[in-house]
């Protein structure tokens, strides 16, 4: 079955400390990985794709099929980068699998 | 232009009621998926309208649940009985349908089952 876990409900960073949010998801098929972000207040909005291997407001994210991962990564996290980060999957039927939610705060 | 938007915002009603919900969609998105968030919960997959096809609604938790989408505009997610497990905030997101789209979602409905 489909499934996407973020192990972590909260993480803390200092400001200017790299930051990384895990995301592990289990599919049999190609999978399209997604990391979407609520700022309070603020809708949820896609934050970057791997299939567009883009750096988005300095966040980066690869997919490692071998240990079916596909992290969050930010060298030098700021206030700003506070919210609320969601994995997502998306199935080749178009569905979308999230996972639980990653409450990130930078600490200034 | 506008984005896709949801009514009502807040919903409170007493068990064993039916409620509904409304989801207009950005014009031209052909896809349109209903989404359910319960509290410190990620977001559950409900039902996913594309085009003229049947709709996916293997994502409804019950027969409870039903939902229409006329065309390619307004969608309405139906909850008939509704029990104290169904509140959450039911979010609504859209998207071109094509491969890769990006969905733009709602701001939810928050509906709460007394």
């Amino acid at each position: 079955a489909q499934r996407v876990t973020q192990p972590e409900k909260l993480l803390s960073v200092f400001k200017g400390a790299p930051v990384e949010l895990k995301c592990n998801y289990s599919y049999s098929g190609s999978p399209e990985l997604f990391w979407y972000v609520q700022y309070s207040r603020q809708r949820l909005q896609l934050l970057l794709r791997h299939i567009s291997r883009e750096s988005i407001k300095g966040f980066t994210a690869d997919l490692n099929k071998g240990e079916t991962s596909f992290h969050l990564k930010k060298p030098f996290a700021q206030e700003e980068d506070s919210a609320m980060y969601y994995c997502a999957l998306r199935t080749t039927g178009n569905q979308f699998y999230f996972g639980t939610g990653t409450s990130l705060t930078v600490i200034p | 232009g506008a984005g896709v938007s949801q009514s009502p915002s807040n919903k409170v009603t007493e068990k064993g009621k039916d409620v509904e919900l409304r989801c207009d969609p950005i014009s031209g998105h052909t896809a349109l998926y209903w989404y359910r968030q319960r509290l410190g919960q990620g977001l559950e997959f409900l039902i996913y309208f594309q085009g003229n096809s049947a709709p996916d609604k293997s994502g409804l938790p019950s027969d409870r649940f039903s939902a229409e989408r006329t065309g390619e505009s307004v969608s309405t997610l139906t909850i008939q009985r509704t029990q104290q497990e169904d509140s959450a905030v039911y979010l609504c997101a859209s998207s071109k349908g094509l491969p890769d789209a990006e969905q733009f979602f709602g701001p939810g409905t928050r509906l709460t089952v007394l």
